[in-house]
């Protein structure tokens, strides 16, 4: 089974309007932290925003926030005034603490390609 | 301005060649690591380290080597025994391997196997 399920290949959204990317993760261990890294076609990835799974709140950056629902173990970014810089691939990843030692690593999901329209 | 860099951007390898792929942080971060990106996919994690002078294989490590020798760097070869390297090669460093340590990249190198 996959960790990170991302099952928006792709997205469009207008100029200024707020966008949902989904994201889904699967784990058995207490501990853990989900990311959101941005890959614009320059290939570099983005670091955006940080949820614990601990953290009480939803997370936020900026324009950034992550709809963070523990039962449902989704983690959605939302992106709000949506601009046209903000169009790129964008991943979802998960670190795990106490999976056999297996701590040192991020599992990415296979991303979502935004684009916002002007 | 503190980050991470990495060298060449492109590289072009003909069959049977050994590369190395260069990663240099000044982050003063402990942990470095090697992912592979192919089209469409995500993010493959190939080595990492947690300190200098040691480093564990991840989850395709076959075909590929790295060094620590220090804290600054950590560069990739891809051997001629890796079957099929083209691929975009991202390294990234995090301050230690906790689950909240995040990972920064660098800028990536293309490598294309002729």
């Amino acid at each position: 089974a996959q960790k990170i399920t991302q099952t928006q290949p792709g997205m469009f959204v207008q100029e200024k309007e707020a966008v949902t990317l989904d994201c889904t993760y699967d784990t058995s261990d207490p501990s853990y932290g989900l990311f959101w890294y941005k890959q614009p076609s320059s290939g570099e990835m983005i670091f955006l925003i940080y949820q614990g799974s601990y953290d009480q709140q939803n997370a936020t950056e900026g324009r950034y926030s992550l709809n963070f629902q523990k039962a449902r173990k989704s983690a959605n970014l939302v992106i709000s005034a949506s601009q046209l810089g903000d169009s790129a691939m964008y991943f979802c990843a998960m670190r795990e603490l106490h999976s056999g030692g297996s701590n040192y690593k991020l599992t990415f999901g296979k991303g979502t390609l935004l684009t916002v329209n002007p | 301005d503190g980050g991470i860099t990495q060298s060449p951007k492109y590289l072009f390898r003909k069959e049977g060649q050994n590369v190395t792929l260069s990663c240099e942080q000044n982050l003063n971060h402990d942990a470095m690591y090697w992912y592979r990106q192919d089209p469409g996919q995500g993010l493959r994690l190939i080595y990492y380290s947690q300190i200098v002078n040691d480093f564990q294989k991840g989850d395709i490590a076959e075909g590929y080597s790295v060094s620590r020798e220090k804290k600054e760097s950590f560069p990739l070869t891809v051997t001629s025994a890796q079957k099929n390297p083209t691929a975009f090669y991202l390294c990234a460093s995090s301050i230690g391997t906790g689950s909240v340590d995040t990972q920064y990249f660098g800028p990536g190198t293309r490598l294309t196997v002729l």
